[in-house]
């Protein structure tokens, strides 16, 4: 069946705009996480929803990001007044349910590039 | 605070040579652990988890709390096995903590 999708695949964009970029996750899946692959910093998680539960955002860098999630599917993750350091691959993954050792399933990750 | 650090960023064998890729962790918990591969130009994706005790690809992982530590291995490299290896910590919430992540280049 059709995977995690994210788009776009890739963005460019001038410093102090706005972006947003978009996931939709296996048709089912309840759990949804965002997080940024970057030079120097690795894979790191961003945030966290769960159902209709309130989301965890504790990785969320700073207050210029936040995301939603629209009917408990499609999440989009928007980055206000973007910055270089912003520059990354940001990945979604879902997941079937919540439970602590389901698999995440990985999207094929937004490149972004803050000029 | 939970950490995952992958000590090497480049490791590099000839094929048919035995592969360890190290991984650490600290957690204060039960730790659930993982490892996951990105092959060039493919999406990140489960290689093992500790929980299944399974060998994927003919790769094993062994959680030892003692050491906290879930090296994992292959008594023979291919040079299909060459890309990124995470490892992976899920422990308080529901995310992955990641190492840094270690290059496997198996050479013919």
């Amino acid at each position: 069946g059709a995977g995690v999708s994210q788009s776009p695949s890739n963005k460019v964009t001038e410093k102090g705009k706005d972006v947003e970029l978009r996931c939709d996750p296996i048709s089912g899946h309840t759990a949804l996480y965002w997080y940024r692959q970057s030079l120097g910093q690795g894979l790191e998680f961003l945030i966290y929803f769960q159902g209709n539960s309130a989301p965890d955002k504790s990785g969320l860098p700073s207050d210029r990001f936040s995301a939603e999630r629209t009917g408990g599917s499609v999440s989009t993750l928007t980055i206000q007044r973007t910055q270089q350091e912003d520059s990354a691959v940001y990945l979604c993954a879902s997941s079937p349910s919540s439970g602590r050792v389901e698999t995440q399933y990985f999207g094929p990750g937004t490149r972004l590039l803050v000029l | 605070a939970q950490r995952v650090t992958q000590p090497e960023k480049l490791l590099s064998v000839f094929k048919g040579a035995p592969v360890e890729l190290k991984c650490n962790y600290s957690y204060s918990g039960s730790p659930e652990l993982f490892w996951y591969v990105q092959y060039s130009r493919q999406r990140l994706q489960l290689l093992l988890r500790h929980i299944s005790r399974e060998s994927i690809k003919g790769f094993t992982a062994d959680l030892n709390k003692g050491e906290t530590s879930f090296h994992l291995k292959k008594p023979f490299a291919q040079e299909e096995d060459s890309a990124m290896y995470y490892c992976a910590l899920l422990g308080a919430g529901n995310m992955l903590t990641f190492g840094g992540g270690t290059r496997l280049m198996v050479k013919p």
